[in-house]
C-alpha cells in the first residue's frame, strides 16, 4: 500500500503570500496517477491537479503541482481569499487508493 | 459533459443494509474503471471499494474495513455503478462518492450520506 503523507497539517498564511503544500509517498509512484483536491466546509471534493502537474481546468494559474518519484508539491503563488481551505492529495494507480491526511491552509 | 449523480443515502441501523447507486453519463461505463470513496464527519478521504473495467474483466478490490460486507458492483446498460453494504457499523458513517476514472482524470459526483445509528 502506498502511504501518502502530508505537510504541514496547517499552513497559517496572509492573503498574497505564498503556499506551498507537500505530499511524501511511501515509495516511488508514477505521478501519472498523483492527484491534488481542494475542499472547503460541507461541500465535495474538487480535482484541482491530476497527472501529478495537470490543472483541472476550473481552477486559475496561480495553482501548480509538480514533483517526481516520491515527493510531489503543490503551490499557490499567491493565496487569494476563495484558497483557504482543505487540501488532499491522492494516488490512485492501483488499489488500495490512498489519501493524504490532508493540509488546511488557513488564514492568518 | 461527465456527470455522476449518487443516491441512496439513508439513516440505518447497526446491522443493516443499504444500496447506493450512482448514475453516470457523458462516458461509457463499461470503459472505465469507477471506485467508491467515502469521508467520514470532520475526517478524511478514505477509498472503499474499486470496479476496474470490461477490458480488465470487471475485477474488483475493496478496502480492508469493509471487504466481506460491501459489494460494489455495476450495470453497464443503466450506466451505473452500485455499492451493496451489509452488516452496517457506526463507523461506516459517512459521505459516499462515486469516482470515475477517464484517461487518467478523477471525476467525483457530489455524494450521498449514509448515517448509522441506533
Amino acid at each position: 500500500e502506498i502511504v501518502l503523507t502530508q505537510s504541514p497539517g496547517t499552513l497559517s498564511l496572509s492573503p498574497g503570500e505564498r503556499a506551498t503544500l507537500s505530499c511524501r509517498a511511501s515509495q516511488s509512484v508514477s505521478g501519472s496517477y498523483l492527484g491534488w483536491y481542494q475542499q472547503k466546509p460541507g461541500q465535495a471534493p474538487r480535482l484541482l491537479i491530476y497527472g501529478a502537474s495537470i490543472r483541472a481546468t476550473a481552477f486559475p494559474d496561480r495553482f501548480s503541482g509538480s514533483g517526481s518519484g516520491a515527493d510531489f508539491t503543490l503551490t499557490i503563488s499567491r493565496l487569494e481569499p476563495e484558497d483557504f481551505a482543505m487540501y488532499y492529495c491522492q494516488w490512485y494507480g492501483t488499489s488500495p487508493v490512498t489519501f493524504g491526511q490532508g493540509t488546511k491552509v488557513e488564514i492568518k | 459533459e461527465v456527470q455522476l449523480v449518487e443516491s441512496g443515502g439513508d439513516l440505518v441501523q447497526p446491522g443493516g443494509s443499504l444500496r447506493l447507486s450512482c448514475a453516470v453519463s457523458g462516458f461509457t461505463l463499461r470503459d472505465h474503471f469507477m471506485d467508491w470513496v467515502r469521508q467520514a464527519p470532520g475526517k478524511g478521504l478514505q477509498w472503499v471499494a474499486r470496479s476496474r473495467n470490461k477490458a480488465s474483466g470487471y475485477t474488483t478490490d475493496y478496502a480492508a474495513s469493509v471487504k466481506g460486507r460491501f459489494t460494489i458492483s455495476r450495470d453497464d446498460s443503466k450506466n451505473s455503478l452500485y455499492l451493496q453494504m451489509n452488516s452496517l457499523k457506526r463507523e461506516d458513517t459517512a459521505v459516499y462518492y462515486c469516482v470515475s476514472y477517464r484517461s487518467g482524470t478523477p471525476d467525483w459526483g457530489q455524494g450521498t450520506l449514509v448515517t448509522v445509528y441506533s
